[in-house]
């Protein structure tokens, strides 16, 4: 079972619509990531937050908003959405950004469709 | 070039058969290496770190090679539970926490 919690595990939504994406871990991790996956792709990185702060945006579009509200929680705020952006939205953690040796978890995933 | 590059396949096996993956890598300064494992329409998972000396994990064995710069991964006595996708992954060590990903290995294991 992994210890990567993610809600909703499945999301349809229309093009209007504002949605989160929720992502809980307990392990005592202090980097928490959010990939994108399509079909038959590896993962691709969209932000990481290091001790709650934001580290990494791969250049991604504004109509996504990452949030970090404490070292457990990690949301992805969801606003203007285009069909193209359907995907598996994956979430990460590990215990810092060194990663070395570090054991990386990735939640179940949300499998966001957008109409 | 790609950073990681690994052969899409699909390999087909029969069970029992011993496959093996190579993965290339680009940059030279690459610090950590790992294998995952994807199964259809769920996330990834770690198998295993890799390790110059090379590591053993039952019938799992990576191999990293840096003066070649690939890492490969061997699967002796192939389940059908084995069948999934193989994803070669690399960290820089900019400690950045990114992880580069190869496009993965398609390993399909028959009766």
């Amino acid at each position: 079972d992994t210890e990567v919690t993610q809600t909703p595990k499945h999301l349809v939504m229309g093009m209007t619509n504002k949605k989160s994406l929720k992502c809980e871990q307990h392990m005592g991790h202090r980097a928490m990531y959010w990939y994108k996956q399509k079909a038959k792709k590896p993962p691709e990185l969209m932000f990481v937050y290091s001790y709650e702060k934001l580290s990494i945006n791969e250049s991604v579009p504004s109509r996504f908003s990452p949030e970090c509200p404490n070292s457990s929680l990690l949301n992805l705020h969801l606003h203007a959405l285009q069909p193209e952006d359907s995907a598996l939205y994956l979430c990460a953690s590990s215990q810092d950004l060194a990663l070395r040796g570090a054991l990386r978890g990735f939640g179940q995933g949300t499998r966001l469709t957008v109409v | 070039r790609k950073e990681v590059e690994q052969d899409p396949g699909p390999f087909n096996v029969p069970e029992g058969a011993t496959v093996a993956f190579n993965c290339t890598y680009s940059n030279s300064a690459s610090q950590s290496f790992f294998w995952y494992r994807q199964d259809c329409r769920k996330e990834p998972k770690l198998l295993m770190s890799v390790y110059s000396s090379g590591n053993e994990d039952g019938r799992f064995t990576a191999q990293l090679n840096r003066a070649s710069q690939y890492i490969s991964l061997l699967i002796r006595d192939s389940k059908l539970s084995d069948s999934a996708t193989y994803l070669c992954v690399v960290t820089l060590p900019s400690n950045t926490g990114k992880l580069i990903f190869g496009q993965g290995t398609t390993l399909q294991v028959k009766p």
